[in-house]
């Protein structure tokens, strides 16, 4: 059973609104969360990194969010541009060494 | 430039018929680790080293052979493939330590027949 899971599993938005991923996890113990962004046919691209620690991590028009309780993160993007079509992926790791990945979910911004 | 690099980027091979993916970074980072992404699952890890001669095995290493021995290159072998390893590879590195970036390759897309 996967260890992460994201929802949902795709969106649709209209350029210049916000939106809201979600990524719950059962990893355990918990080191560190990463949330990716990967361009069709590209490599996932590092967005930002949480530790237990924090629960709140911006990078420009991406904010990622932690509830180390709850085991839920989520990443909020402001004002869609349509470069961010893309896939998300939510990354959680005991260790930082050894990573389990979310499915992803699929943006899709229209003009 | 910094960069991952992976050879082929794209191969159609038969069952059986032993390949390897060559993997090579020119940012001298200890850390390098194998992927596979397949639809519905995501990415899953096949192998990790943490610097030369030292491998670990992730979540699907069933199938898969590395080896670490320069810095700089991680190859991925299948000693003998078989259709349900049609997928798409990534390789990645990183400096070291748990908080550093890991980047990735431009991905090798591979099926098996």
């Amino acid at each position: 059973k996967n260890q992460v899971e994201q929802s949902p599993q795709s969106l649709i938005i209209l350029e210049g609104k916000n939106c809201t991923l979600q990524c719950n996890y059962t990893v355990s113990p918990f080191s560190n969360l990463r949330w990716y962004k990967q361009d069709t046919g590209r490599g996932p691209v590092s967005l930002t990194i949480m530790t237990f620690s924090e629960n709140t991590k911006s990078n420009g028009r991406y904010t990622a969010t932690l509830d180390a309780d709850t085991k839920q993160s989520s990443l909020h993007i402001t004002a869609s541009q349509l470069s961010d079509s893309a896939s998300y992926i939510c990354v959680v790791s005991v260790d930082g060494y050894k990573l389990s990945f979310g499915a992803g979910t699929t943006v899709t911004v229209r003009a | 430039e910094a960069q991952v690099t992976q050879n082929p980027r794209y191969l159609i091979t038969v069952t059986g018929k032993k390949l390897t993916v060559t993997c090579s970074q020119n940012m001298n980072h200890e850390y390098m680790s194998w992927y596979r992404q397949d639809p519905g699952l995501g990415l899953r890890q096949i192998y990790y080293s943490m610097n030369v001669e030292v491998t670990d095995k992730g979540d699907v290493p069933e199938g898969y052979k590395v080896s670490r021995k320069e810095k700089r290159n991680f190859p991925l072998i299948l000693e003998s493939p078989s259709p349900n390893q049609t997928s798409l590879y990534f390789c990645a590195s990183k400096v070291r330590d748990w908080w550093d970036t890991q980047y990735f390759g431009p991905g090798t897309r591979l099926t098996v027949l």
